[in-house]
Formats: C-alpha cells, structure tokens, sequence
C-alpha cells in the first residue's frame, strides 16, 4: 500500500521568504504527483501536476520536482505572500488501479506579514 | 469548483440514522470518487465509480454504499451512522476541467456530525 508522507507538519516564515515542502512516498510506481492547496474548511484546489515520466513543473511563483526513484517530491515557493498561508496537500497516482490518489497528511503553512 | 457540487455541505444527525450525501458533475467524467478527510489522516478513498452502475470499494468502505444511476450523480449512503463516521465528505472527478487532463478535482466537501 502507498504510504505518503510530508514534512514538516506545520511552518511558519516571515513574509518575501523562499520556501520548501516535502513529499516522499513509498511506492516509486506511480503514474504522476499532485500537489494541492486546501484553505481552513474549504476544498481542495489543484496547484501542479507531475507525470512521472517529467522531473519538474512551474505555475508562477510555484515550482515541484519529482524524483521517481528516490520516490520524493518538493514544492518550492518563492516570495512568499501571507495569501500562500493554508495546507498543502500531496497525493500520488499509482500506475494501476482506480485512478484514485494516495494523499499526505498536509503541511500547514503560515507566512507572517 | 464550478463543475463539481455536493449536498448537504453541513449536516449534523444522530447514531443510527441513515445519510445520503449527493455529488454532482457537469463535465460527464467518467471516473467519480468519495474520499474523507480526518485529522491525523490524510483523505482516504471511501468507493469510486468508473461508469454508470459501475462501482467498487476504497480503502475505507466499511459502512458506506454508493450509487451511480446518472453519468453526473453518485450517492454516498451512511446506511445507518455511527460517531466514527463524522468527518468531511470529499467527492472528486478525474478528467479536464480546464484543459488538463489527468488532474484530480474536488467538490467543496460536505462536513457530517454524527451524535
């Protein structure tokens, strides 16, 4: 079974930092990697996809690397904004199956003005 | 998202009463999901649709029934609730929304109380 874990758990920065989050995850076969941003009581919102077959993604100030071998995955944000503050989520597809995603327990980001 | 709506988003009910949450799509995806999102946890598959009447079971099914009548419908059934069932309801969609395809998208969830 697919474990996916993140790391850390909560983070705070002050504002206009560059930052990291953590994903690695125990199966390498996966089909791609999804980072999403969910705000306190809301839904999920998709931020970037991965295929595995691709080592990185950007959308704006967002960038994810994927390396399927060592099964790890980070999202880096630049400039932080306090707008960024929310739980970021990773979750992975493996090759087979339902299509359904394997999720992180999420990092709580707070990015103090 | 816009495509994705479920009812109820709130509902508080008692132990051993039955509950049926509702997802809707208007994108005619193929593919549906029931996830729940617990503290400590991160969101685990309940059952999936891959077609009309076409159903199997997640990771956490236990208690749960689902149902998928319409290509745009799937029905989550708490056949008769306990307090271990109180959580956030998630339903997704796997498809293009917005051009790209393979990305997963989620309804805004459905918190149920169970007392």
């Amino acid at each position: 079974k697919q474990e996916v874990t993140q790391i850390p758990a909560a983070l705070s920065v002050p504002e206009g930092e560059n930052l990291v989050l953590n994903c690695s995850f125990t199966d390498s076969a996966i089909y791609n990697l999804q980072w999403f941003r969910q705000d306190p009581g809301k839904g999920l919102t998709s931020l970037l996809l991965i295929q595995s077959s691709q080592r990185e993604q950007t959308s704006g100030r967002l960038n994810a690397s994927l390396d399927k071998s060592s099964g790890r995955s980070t999202l880096y944000i630049a400039a932080s904004q306090p707008g960024d503050s929310a739980t970021y989520l990773c979750a992975v597809r493996p090759q087979t199956g339902a299509n359904n995603l394997f999720f992180g327990t999420g990092t709580r980001l707070t990015v103090i003005p | 998202d816009a495509g994705i709506t479920q009812s109820p988003r709130h509902k508080v009910t008692e132990t051993g009463t039955p509950v049926t949450l509702r997802c809707h799509q208007t994108e005619n995806h193929r593919y549906m999901y029931w996830y729940r999102q617990d503290p400590g946890h991160g969101l685990r598959l309940i059952h999936y649709s891959y077609g009309v009447k076409d159903t199997d079971k997640g990771e956490v099914s236990d208690g749960y029934s689902v149902s998928r009548s319409k290509t745009e419908d799937f029905l989550l059934t708490l056949e008769s609730a306990t307090s271990s069932q109180t959580s956030v309801y998630f339903c997704a969609i796997n498809g293009a929304l917005a051009g790209a395809t393979d990305t997963q998208y989620f309804g805004p969830g459905t918190r149920l109380t169970v007392l």
